[in-house]
């Protein structure tokens, strides 16, 4: 069984669009969270979700929406779409908060905007 | 400006030989982390180093925690193609951050 999965695993859309990226765990983690990863293979927290509350949100633009129906899905909702957001998402989860403990990631979405 | 900075950021190696890779900090962490993610998938844990000065072993993979906390290496030795991947340390403290990565090939 995949532990972390998201859906889908390719993106390809236009600017402007909105679009949903969905992701599931089945660890029975409390947190997880939403990376992205850029053309340089930076890994930046977007963020993270610890029983349905938002505890980090980094500067991401307010288009970028997470939202977490239950402890074991974090999707992340995506408005107005722009060339820039074109990049490779991943979400995550680990049994503890952000300040430690391993994190599973997702296989990523990749997205491109064009 | 990067919390933790990795080098080096690309490294070409022939199999068989040696390498190391360093992450470097201002910051002092709880712990830090070492990852590898393949092409296409997403990273993977490889270790957890928490004390000042620790060493980790993970067969022919050395990892290191600086006395500080501030700083770690990982050192593989005679490295093998299926070593090939991008190499990610993260500390951990208030938050969790990535460093920049370590982009690793090793040629048969």
């Amino acid at each position: 069984d995949t532990a972390v999965s998201q859906t889908p695993k390719y993106l390809v859309t236009q600017m402007g669009n909105d679009k949903s990226i969905k992701c599931e765990q089945n660890l029975g983690h409390d947190t997880m969270y939403w990376y992205k990863q850029d053309s340089k293979k930076f890994l930046k927290i977007m963020f993270s979700y610890n029983n349905k509350e938002l505890i980090i949100n980094e500067t991401v633009p307010n288009r970028f929406s997470p939202k977490s129906p239950d402890k074991a899905h974090l999707n992340l909702h995506i408005n107005s779409l722009e060339l820039g957001d074109s990049a490779v998402y991943f979400c995550a989860s680990s049994q503890v908060g952000p300040s430690g403990g391993e994190q599973y990631f997702g296989p990523g979405t990749r997205l491109t905007v064009t | 400006t990067q919390l933790l900075e990795q080098s080096p950021q690309f490294l070409s190696i022939q199999e068989g030989e040696n390498l190391t890779v360093y992450c470097n900090s201002s910051s002092v962490f709880s712990s830090l982390q070492w990852y590898r993610q393949e092409p296409g998938e997403g990273p993977v844990l490889l270790v957890t180093v928490v004390t000042g000065g620790e060493v980790k072993k993970l067969k022919r993979l050395t990892f290191q925690f600086g006395d500080a906390r501030k700083d770690s290496s990982l050192h593989i030795t005679a490295a093998q193609p299926g070593d090939t991947g991008l190499y990610l340390c993260a500390g951990t403290g208030n938050q969790f951050y990535f460093g920049t990565g370590t982009s690793l090939t090793v040629i048969p």
